[in-house]
């Protein structure tokens, strides 16, 4: 019973595009979403998060919007660059379960020159 | 000036065995956690840890067992290893888990076990 799901396994996107990375949840309790990003044989470094009382957080390049009715969220990288190439990990919580972090599988994001 | 690192970063050893991975963090967090990265790339809370108290013991094989010598370190022992036990582990620290906090994430240990 996969709470949070990212449905694409892989992302293949231009330099200097944007990159939009999607995210479904299903517990309706999750009040706090975080996306972090992870390169090979090193372990997963936090990006940016968003509290579900609001619906947009902006940190430089990356942009995470929040659609609660849909139980949606996703990342938008503009412009994308080589660094960006990496897995990019959607997690949630909920206070009614100790806010343990429920993660996504991921989503691999290859930015080509 | 690592802020949470493992040791070791590859493990290679023997069904039967008994192994240990060990965990430090400097941030001053309270919270310290342990991930399994399965092979199907999911990462999974193993164990939580609060000020030294065992605060999240998810369904884990009793041969896992952690131990928290003190605030800054959560080091985890795994008796008579399995080849299902091959997986990278992550250790985690953050704030207290009594609210969101975001984690902080070691660079992972590669068990194999053949």
């Amino acid at each position: 019973d996969q709470q949070v799901k990212q449905n694409s396994p892989s992302l293949s996107v231009q330099e200097g595009r944007i990159s939009i990375l999607n995210c479904d949840y299903t517990n309706s309790m999750f009040d706090y979403f975080l996306w972090y990003k992870k390169y090979p044989a090193e372990g997963p470094t936090f990006l940016i998060s968003i509290s579900s009382i609001k619906d947009k957080n902006e940190d430089g390049r990356f942009t995470v919007f929040l659609n609660k009715s849909a139980k949606h969220l996703s990342l938008h990288i503009v412009p994308s660059q080589p660094g960006d190439s990496a897995v990019y990990f959607c997690a949630a919580s909920a206070p009614d379960s100790n806010y343990q972090l429920i993660w996504g599988a991921g989503t691999k994001l290859i930015i080509k020159p | 000036d690592t802020a949470v690192s493992q040791t070791p970063k590859y493990l290679v050893t023997q069904m039967g065995n008994d192994k240990s991975i060990k965990c430090e963090q400097n941030l001053g967090h309270d919270t310290m956690y342990w991930y399994k990265q399965d092979s199907k790339k999911f990462l999974k809370i193993m164990f939580s840890y609060n000020n030294k108290e065992l605060i999240i013991n998810e369904t884990v094989p009793n041969r896992f067992s952690p131990k928290s010598p003190d605030k800054a370190h959560l080091n985890l022992h795994i008796n008579s290893l399995e080849l299902g036990d091959s997986a990278v582990y992550f250790c985690a620290s953050s704030w207290t888990s009594g609210s969101a906090q975001t984690q902080y994430f070691g660079p992972g240990t590669r068990l194999t076990v053949l």
